[in-house]
């Protein structure tokens, strides 16, 4: 079955600072990878995917992922972080032929200015 | 296109009532996803439709709950009777089929917040 690991409830980080939020995950067969961002009393927002391609996505709002098979890991990362990126991360996966997404148990991200 | 709309966006309901959620997707969508968002469980995966037809149910936790697309704009999931530990946020989502990239991204609703007591 296909599941998707988050291993950090929280990430503290200061303002300026770059940050990365972990997620791996176990599937059988070619996965598709995404990131959505969810802030309080709102819905799931979108960030980036891997479908197939280059393992450097770029998403929305300066933030990027790196797919890496061997580890099967799929991080979130940005360069330099901002107050307004405080809010619950998710990392999803879906299979080939199926469009439901799994998802994380999620990660809060704190950026402290 | 205005996104997807639930609705209500909060209902508080006494046990043993039937809530009705509702969902409209965005216009030519052709999945429907509901999600059932707690502290414990995290997002779950409830149900999905493709072009109106359940492909996948077996995230519904009971018999009490059940969901529907009569159309292609418009779906509803129902809970009856009602009990305490259904209190969550449930959220549609949907997403459209791009044949050749593969997995597309889904797009929610704000979710509707469920309080039973």
């Amino acid at each position: 079955a296909q599941s998707v690991a988050q291993p950090e409830d929280q990430v503290n980080v200061a303002e300026g600072n770059p940050l990365t939020v972990k997620c791996t995950y176990s599937v059988s067969g070619n996965p598709y990878l995404f990131w959505y961002v969810q802030y309080p009393n709102r819905g799931l927002q979108f960030l980036l995917k891997y479908i197939t391609g280059d393992n450097l996505v770029k998403g929305s709002y300066g933030f990027e992922a790196e797919f890496n098979k061997s580890q099967t890991s799929f991080h979130l990362k940005k360069p330099s972080a901002l107050v307004s990126d405080s809010a619950l991360y998710f990392c999803a996966v879906s299979m080939d032929s199926s469009y439901k997404l799994i998802f994380g148990s999620g990660t809060r991200l704190l950026v402290r200015p | 296109d205005a996104g997807v709309i639930q609705s209500p966006r909060h209902e508080v309901t006494e046990m043993g009532q039937e809530v009705t959620l509702r969902c409209k997707p965005i216009s030519g969508h052709d999945y429907l996803f509901w999600y059932r968002q707690t502290m414990m469980r995290g997002l779950e995966l409830l149900i999905y439709f493709n072009n109106n037809v359940p492909i996948d149910d077996s995230g519904m936790p009971e018999d009490r709950f059940s969901a529907k697309m009569p159309n292609a704009s418009f779906s509803t999931l129902k809970i009856q009777p009602s009990e305490p530990r259904d209190s969550a946020v449930y959220f549609c989502a949907s997403s459209l089929r791009q044949v050749h990239l593969g997995g597309t991204e889904a797009f929610f609703g704000q979710g509707t917040r469920l309080t039973v007591v």
